[in-house]
């Protein structure tokens, strides 16, 4: 297994327009975490899902935010109705029970 | 809930000398804590954690950390810093909630310039 793999590792995109981000987790992992990290700060927790289940979502992560992870294996990320606050990168994370989370190279949106 | 502070955004040493890189946290709950490395357009790597036992943690790549509770902190040291250790280098904590979310709370960085 080479790791968490997130596609695409970037973007760009104009505002208004609507963009899906994948991660594939490690495939012994079942808990699955999106961070979004802007510059100069530390990443900030979006949402988590354990198994397919999505357990938690920040109040960072508004209506035009939706994540999924269907049988609980890759996810996705989308996000409708771009603005230019929305750039940033987004990471995606993956751990097991021992809580250690592992992360993807992230996909870093530039929204123009 | 939890919130980690990093003490200076920008720590430079010389190369062969000593990093101690500080962190701080508050936590509710019994802490779950981090170290990552991130490299520039890179994710995050995995230094090194604290969970139980041992308060001394000893991580990747020459890297250590002590966790103190009565001082509330878990500063990362290496005793002879490299190149290659130049990097941008976050702090987090998560609640020990008996395994049921490890969602990470992290400092805002600490960039690490090693002068040659």
């Amino acid at each position: 297994d080479t790791g968490v793999s997130q596609d695409p590792r970037h973007k760009i995109t104009k505002r208004g327009q609507n963009v899906t981000f994948r991660c594939d987790p490690i495939s012994e992992h079942n808990r699955l975490y999106w961070y979004r990290q802007t510059l100069g700060q530390g990443p900030e927790f979006l949402t988590y899902f354990q198994n397919e289940a999505q357990l938690e979502k920040s109040r960072l992560l508004s209506d035009r935010f939706s994540a999924e992870r269907p049988k609980g294996s890759f996810s996705t990320l989308e996000i409708q109705r771009t603005e230019q606050g929305d750039s940033a990168m987004y990471l995606c994370a993956s751990s097991d029970y021992t809580g250690s989370a592992f992360f993807g190279q992230g996909t870093r949106l530039t929204v123009v | 809930a939890q919130s980690v502070t990093q003490l200076g955004s920008h720590v430079s040493v010389s190369e062969g000398a000593l990093v101690l890189l500080r962190c701080n946290y508050s936590s509710s709950v019994p802490p779950y804590l981090f170290w990552y490395v991130q490299y520039p357009n890179q994710g995050l790597q995995l230094l090194l954690k604290y969970t139980t036992g041992a308060t001394l943690v000893k991580g990747i790549n020459g890297f250590e950390a002590e966790f103190k509770k009565s001082e509330t902190s878990f500063h990362l040291t290496k005793p002879s810093a490299h190149m290659s250790d130049a990097a941008e280098y976050f702090c987090a904590v998560s609640p020990d909630s008996g395994g049921s979310n490890y969602k990470l709370t992290f400092g805002k960085g600490t960039l690490l310039t090693v002068n040659p």
